[in-house]
């Protein structure tokens, strides 16, 4: 494997219901990204995890809750979404170095359906 | 001021033909620049970065202007395999712990039409 990788690529789900996003990445990298992408909207940053640990969480509902368990892994926990919810989820990662930036890897995401 | 702002489009373009496309962001302390190229229902890919100087790659040119928080792309003699959406991503704002963010735009659409 190699790159970035996220399981399911597609998931329907009901608001009841709770179901996590997998992402894996193989590239060294210390930091890894959850992203959301609605139609017509720009990718809207969710959580960021530097070196395992949260460093921003940009007011996402309590629905969402991510998990770092290292630096290679990145959960994101659903539980009683609402049907705006239903949008591409986009796991990224990337290499931080004192803040030069060399741009992200994503994963080919998630599609969600909230029924 | 949307922090990255680019034209949606659609660019409709024959093969061959040369394209721009800009962007201006609103974060005057931005350091690093992007272009992702996004396929339909597919993962944004980096395309190339953007450096101070301009920057070349094949058949794409990047440039930067900061005095005008502007950046743009060229595209010469387009192919059909150059649809797609591209979006304009600046670096910033800091995260902490060493991580920034990178901003995107919303993309601009191009269609190379045969």
């Amino acid at each position: 494997e190699t790159g970035v990788t996220q399981t399911p690529r597609h998931l329907v789900m009901g608001m009841t219901n709770k179901k996590s996003l997998k992402c894996e990445q193989h590239l060294g990298h210390n930091a890894m990204y959850w992203y959301k992408q609605s139609a017509k909207k720009p990718l809207e940053l969710m959580f960021v995890y530097s070196l395992e640990e949260r460093v921003e969480n940009n007011s996402v509902p309590s629905r969402f809750s991510p998990e770092c368990p290292n630096s290679s892994h990145l959960f994101l926990h659903l539980h009683t979404l609402q049907p705006e919810d239903s949008a591409l989820y986009l796991c990224a990662s990337s290499q931080e170095q004192q803040g030069a930036y060399y741009g992200y890897t994503f994963g080919s995401g998630t599609r969600l359906t909230v029924v | 001021r949307k922090e990255v702002e680019q034209d949606p489009g659609p660019f409709n373009v024959p093969e061959g033909a040369t394209v721009a496309f800009n962007c201006t962001y609103s974060n005057s302390a931005s350091q690093s620049f992007f272009w992702y190229r996004q396929d339909c229902r597919k993962e944004p890919k980096l395309l190339m970065s953007v450096y101070s100087s301009g920057n070349e790659d094949g058949r794409f040119t990047a440039q930067l202007n900061r005095a005008s928080q502007y950046i743009s792309l060229l595209i010469r003699d387009s192919k059909l395999s150059d649809s797609a959406t591209y979006l304009c991503v600046v670096n910033g704002p800091y995260s902490g712990a060493g991580s920034y963010q990178l901003t995107f735009g919303k993309g601009t659409k191009l269609s190379v039409i045969p």
